[in-house]
């Protein structure tokens, strides 16, 4: 069965730094493209990052040079290393498979983890 | 950036009603488009991939449309369960995005 656990969210102070992690079973991390998403109190959802199976990542314009996708292939997780957080952050962040076979359709998310600035 | 734009924004509607939710695409990204639903306090579900692709265990009343600019996200007969937010979300591009949702309520 495939399962996404996100942990490592909480309250942390403006220009703080935060590691999210994403433990995955059922299916091998390293082989698929892998997304996070985050959902700010009320609002609707905005893509933040990939990474590739080759590695290749990409970000958003609002977290870029801020936040760090990566992943640990031995313990089959995915990470974001959120530095210099803002305010406008704070939100709840999932993990998501991206399936290659629904054409990188988000297929399984996690339950997500909070993250909340603020001073 | 590709930016999707849902409407309408919110929509009210009887049980056993039909309902349809367009998505439009700010410049062609083919069949990669796909619908989620998500009901409060839950994670996203994924409905439809692909334009048109219904996605395993999906009610057959979910149906998706569309291609190039111009999706349509289509509930045949809405059931009580149904009321939730849905989103579409494109893959043409390096840097995926979402539409800004469209909410169902049951009237």
């Amino acid at each position: 069965e495939v399962q996404l656990v996100e942990s490592g969210g909480g309250l942390i102070q403006p220009g703080g730094s935060l590691r999210l992690s994403c433990a995955a079973s059922g299916f091998t991390v390293s082989t698929n493209y892998m997304s996070w998403v985050r959902q700010a109190p009320g609002k609707g959802l905005e893509w933040v990052s990939v990474i590739y199976s080759g590695g290749t990542t990409y970000y958003a314009d609002s977290v870029k040079g801020r936040f760090t996708i990566s992943r640990d292939n031995s313990k089959n997780t995915l990470y974001l290393q959120m530095n210099s957080l803002r305010v406008e952050d704070t939100a709840v962040y999932y993990c998501a498979r991206e399936s290659y076979y629904d054409y990188y359709a988000m297929d399984f998310w996690g339950q997500g983890t909070t993250v909340t600035v603020s001073s | 950036e590709i930016v999707l734009t849902q409407s309408p924004d919110f929509q009210s509607v009887t049980p056993k009603e039909k309902v349809t939710i367009i998505c439009r695409a700010s410049q062609s990204i083919g069949s990669s488009l796909h619908w989620y639903q998500q009901k409060p306090d839950q994670s996203p579900k994924l409905l439809i991939k692909y334009a048109s692709q219904s996605f395993s265990g999906v009610p057959s009343r979910f149906s998706g449309s569309g291609s190039g600019t111009d999706f349509t996200l289509t509930i045949n007969s809405l059931e009580a369960e149904d009321a939730a937010t849905y989103y579409c979300h494109q893959t043409s591009n390096l840097r995926r995005t979402f539409g800004q949702g469209t909410k169902v309520e049951i009237k």
